[in-house]
């Protein structure tokens, strides 16, 4: 089975600070990768994913970015974090029986 | 319209009753249909998977209904320890992108 690995699991930044998240993923090669965002209380908001290595689509016009540099690394980042960028991120893997499995999450809360 | 609607709750019970949730979604060429899980402040696990021919886990039932476009989810004798957020989930129709309905909060009270 597939597990993902994130880090860090808490952060606090302070406004206009940069941002760098990673997620790995074993058990599986080749996977589609997402990461999502949810605000407290709020449902989850796709905000890119990838089907293969360099490949990445953004749902949400933002100040964030994403990259893919290996089959099963995915980075998620900011030059400058805004206030509203606090919230809790996922990353999640589809596998191949069709199932999206999540990351533990990264709480990010930007002062 | 929402491509898939949930009731947000919550969803207040007694323990030992029986509760349902169900998910209507738009896409009518969905292939494959999911429940999760989400606890307070952790991340969404799958719970069960939704067949056409409905399937069963213990207290847990899910169906599938195609001609209504929906999916239901039925936990019967319910526990203190499933009071949480269960989120409906609908892939398919030649996305990649799995969409997420907004979760139905559930409480079982002593």
């Amino acid at each position: 089975s597939q597990t993902i690995h994130q880090w860090p699991a808490t952060l606090v930044q302070p406004v206009g600070s940069p941002l760098s998240l990673e997620c790995t993923v074993e058990g599986t090669s080749n996977p589609n990768l997402y990461w999502y965002r949810q605000a407290a209380g709020r449902g989850l908001q796709l905000l890119f994913y990838s089907v293969g290595i360099g490949q990445i689509s953004s749902e949400v016009p933002q100040n964030l970015s994403a990259s893919r540099p290996q089959d099963r690394q995915f980075i998620l980042s900011s030059k400058k974090l805004l206030l509203s960028d606090s919230g809790f991120y996922l990353c999640a893997s589809f596998s191949r029986t069709d199932t999206q499995y999540f990351g533990p999450g990264t709480r990010l809360t930007v002062l | 319209r929402k491509e898939v609607e949930q009731d947000p709750g919550p969803f207040n019970v007694p323990e030992g009753a029986t509760v349902a949730f169900n998910c209507t979604y738009s896409n009518s060429a969905s292939q494959s249909f999911f429940w999760y899980r989400q606890d307070c402040r952790k991340e969404p696990k799958l719970l069960m998977s939704v067949y056409s021919s409905g399937n069963e886990d213990g207290r847990f039932t899910a169906q599938l209904n195609r001609a209504s476009q929906y999916i239901s989810l039925l936990i019967r004798d319910s526990k203190l320890s499933d009071s949480a957020t269960y989120l409906c989930v609908v892939n398919g129709g030649g996305s990649y992108i799995p969409t997420f309905g907004r979760g139905t909060s559930l409480i079982v009270h002593p």
